[in-house]
């Protein structure tokens, strides 16, 4: 049974770039969150998905942040007009019910340059 | 307000000694999740135990333990006899009925150095 996966593992923009990262859930698990850490700031929370549905996106900047968890296929978390300040290892994590066990993939780490 | 406080920053120990992480939380909810991740310098994230606020049965798993004190807002984490490979930052989390979709809230982690 395959884990929680994310690709890219570590993704380069340049200032003004979009990044798209990627995160596909557990076989079976339709619960999506994401999470960021930024170096003195820890791990937040971001967004919190079903399929098709934004069912909290508390977490997210207002500005230039997007989620999506289509039907088919992974979710994605869309950085608009990256900013240095975005720099952060960025993680998803799936859960088969509301409050169950939340599985973490590997991370994205995204450097903007 | 911070909702998971682990007042230890920085742990290091000798090899074979035991540790214990503390992780104090704040919830007016009845119903809550408490967790525990490590994780390695390799970066990801890895899940040790999930308790809900109904079972304060403490939880034994090899040389890790837990105990989970409701009277003092309290889920300590000990590992006995440490090893090298148990080096890492580990991380207390809190999970409501109130916060939407039980997500996770992190305290800022103990980082735990091991020393043979």
């Amino acid at each position: 049974n395959a884990g929680v996966m994310q690709n890219p593992r570590h993704l380069v923009r340049r200032r003004g770039q979009e990044a798209r990262l990627r995160c596909s859930p557990m076989k079976g698990h339709s619960h999506v969150y994401w999470y960021r850490q930024l170096p003195e700031e820890g791990l937040k929370f971001m967004v919190y998905l079903q399929k098709e549905n934004i069912i909290d996106e508390s977490g997210m900047p207002k500005e230039r942040f997007s989620a999506e968890f289509p039907k088919e296929g992974p979710s994605i978390l869309r950085i608009q007009q990256v900013v240095r300040g975005d720099s952060a290892a960025y993680f998803c994590a799936s859960s088969s019910v509301t409050s169950g066990e939340q599985y973490f993939g590997p991370g994205t780490r995204l450097t903007v340059t | 307000a911070q909702k998971v406080t682990q007042a230890q920053t920085e742990i290091s120990v000798v090899e074979k000694e035991d540790v214990t992480l503390d992780c104090v939380y704040e919830t007016r909810d009845t119903t809550y999740y408490l967790f525990w991740y490590k994780q390695p310098p390799s970066g990801e994230l890895v899940f040790l135990i999930r308790r809900n606020s109904f079972d304060e049965q403490n939880e034994i798993s090899g040389r890790y333990s837990w105990n989970f004190q409701k009277s003092t807002s309290s889920f300590n984490f000990t590992i006995t006899a440490s090893q090298v490979v148990d080096s890492a930052v580990y991380f207390c989390a809190l999970s409501e009925a109130s916060n939407s979709g039980y997500a996770l809230n992190f305290g800022k982690g103990t980082s735990l150095l091991v020393t043979p």
